[in-house]
């Protein structure tokens, strides 16, 4: 079955950086389009960033642009979100998730699959 | 790219209907049939309940229903049960493959 588990997270002073990654298995990796989505403690959901089946194409929230750098291993069987220059403000657990496909075709526009998320605080 | 508009918190009672709005922009919600709609339980991942303005994962409740006109989408739950009461969330295209949430529902059943 479909697993994304993510890890790398962690207490980050602000200013600096962590990689986060999410290894998945049970489905054939390289086509699909993967999300990273974000939820502040006691908050609603932020997506974060979409990488490609191909990884090349990336596309990124207006907050985290600039800073959040999204990309993938296929080999691996895993995506990066490298998180630089980090604020208070990105504390959160971050979900990785994959695009959800019926029986007729993939919709990258959605969320079909979550990991567990990993949490990063960013506190001096 | 700005939050989609959700009320804080819906309630009914057991066997009721009820419905929860999502109000965006003619630049997301308005211009794109790429709704989806999520469940969240205290603790857990996300869950994909609706795609496509109103198209169900196999395996949820048909109960789960969800519909769009104009700017808004909504998504009905009827016949209520315990298992319902959960956060839920909206969240559209906003072009150029970026994507907006709403600020998320809290559904109570009574």
């Amino acid at each position: 079955q479909v697993q994304l588990v993510e890890s790398g997270g962690g207490v980050v002073q602000p200013g600096r950086s962590l990689r986060l990654s999410c290894a998945a298995s049970g489905f054939s990796f390289g086509t699909h389009a993967i999300h990273w989505v974000r939820q502040p403690p006691g908050k609603g959901l932020e997506w974060v960033a979409i990488i490609s089946s191909d990884g090349s194409n990336k596309y990124y929230a207006d907050s985290v642009r600039g800073r959040f750098t999204i990309s993938r291993d296929n080999f691996r069987y895993t995506v990066y979100l490298q998180v630089d220059s980090l604020r208070t403000e990105d504390t959160a657990v971050y979900y990785c998730a994959r695009q959800f496909c019926d029986t007729l075709n993939c919709y990258a526009e959605s969320f079909g699959y979550w990991g567990q998320g990993t949490l990063v605080i960013v506190s001096s | 790219q700005s939050v989609l508009t959700q009320p804080a918190s819906v309630s009914g009672s057991p066997g009721q209907s009820i419905t929860i709005s999502c109000t965006g922009t003619s630049s997301d919600v308005g211009n794109y049939n790429f709704v989806t709609w999520y469940q969240q339980h205290p603790d857990k991942a996300p869950k994909l309940m609706i795609y496509e303005v109103s198209k169900r994962p196999s395996g949820v409740s048909n109960r789960f229903s969800g519909s769009k006109s104009g700017n808004t989408a909504s998504l009905t739950i009827s016949g209520l049960q315990a298992e319902d009461e959960a956060d839920y969330y909206c969240c559209s295209s906003a072009g150029s493959s970026t994507f907006v949430f709403g600020g998320g529902t809290k559904v109570t059943v009574l």
